[in-house]
């Protein structure tokens, strides 16, 4: 079966510090494709990242980076020098190559705090 | 700018109530997708759709239906809704043809059942 797992619930940290959100994944799937998305307050859900099964490659994209790493199932999403505008929600998503079916971690509430 | 729309940003309806949640999407996408999202469940798949009038159910498609007449229009509909289905609908698109793009998402429709 399909699963994803967002372990941190919530977490809060103070402004200017780093922050890693863990997503761990399951799937049988060779191919397939892991989303991280951010639900600001306001609520409209904004894709972040696509990252596909053959490439491990991590990713930097100004303060966010991405540490993909099939060997342990894991997609992590790090904020460096974390801002206020930074606290949201924030989603992994698993899709599967198979069929179109998406599935969403729990999600992670982010707290930077001033 | 493209676009999906929910009709409805907030409804109030009773319980017994028939209750139809719009969806329509002007990006030609082939799926689409229903989620409702509840505080500490994250997103979860009610029904999705690779085509017109095909669906797939997902994860909680118990007390609910939809209908995909037009590909540009998939609706969520609650036969008799009951408290429990008091939740943040959101609805969802993204192409076919194995592109398995990232999800574009509506603002919402939140749904008190009284």
């Amino acid at each position: 079966a399909q699963k994803v797992t967002q372990a941190q619930t919530e977490i809060s940290v103070v402004e200017k510090e780093d922050v890693t959100l863990d997503c761990v994944y399951e799937t049988r799937d060779t191919t397939y494709y892991l989303f991280w998305y951010k639900q600001p307050p306001s609520g409209e859900l904004v894709f972040l990242i696509r990252r596909n099964s053959f490439d491990e490659q991590n990713e930097i994209s100004g303060r966010y980076s991405w540490n993909f790493q099939k060997s342990t199932s894991s997609f992590n999403f790090t904020i460096t020098a974390s801002q206020v505008v930074d606290s949201a929600v924030y989603f992994c998503a698993l899709r599967m190559n198979r069929d179109d079916k998406i599935i969403f971690g729990k999600g992670t509430r982010l707290h930077i705090l001033p | 700018d493209v676009k999906v729309t929910q009709s409805s940003r907030y409804l109030v309806k009773r319980t017994g109530e028939k209750v139809f949640l719009e969806c329509v999407q002007d990006m030609d996408h082939e799926n689409m997708f229903w989620y409702r999202q509840d505080p500490g469940l994250g997103l979860r798949l009610i029904y999705f759709s690779y085509d017109v009038k095909m669906k797939e159910k997902g994860d909680i498609p118990e007390g609910y239906s939809v209908s995909r007449e037009k590909k540009e229009r998939f609706s969520l509909i609650l036969e008799s809704a009951s408290t429990n289905q008091t939740s943040m609908y959101l609805c969802a698109s993204t192409p076919g043809g194995g592109s398995h793009r990232e999800l574009f998402f509506g603002e919402g429709s939140r749904l008190t059942v009284l």
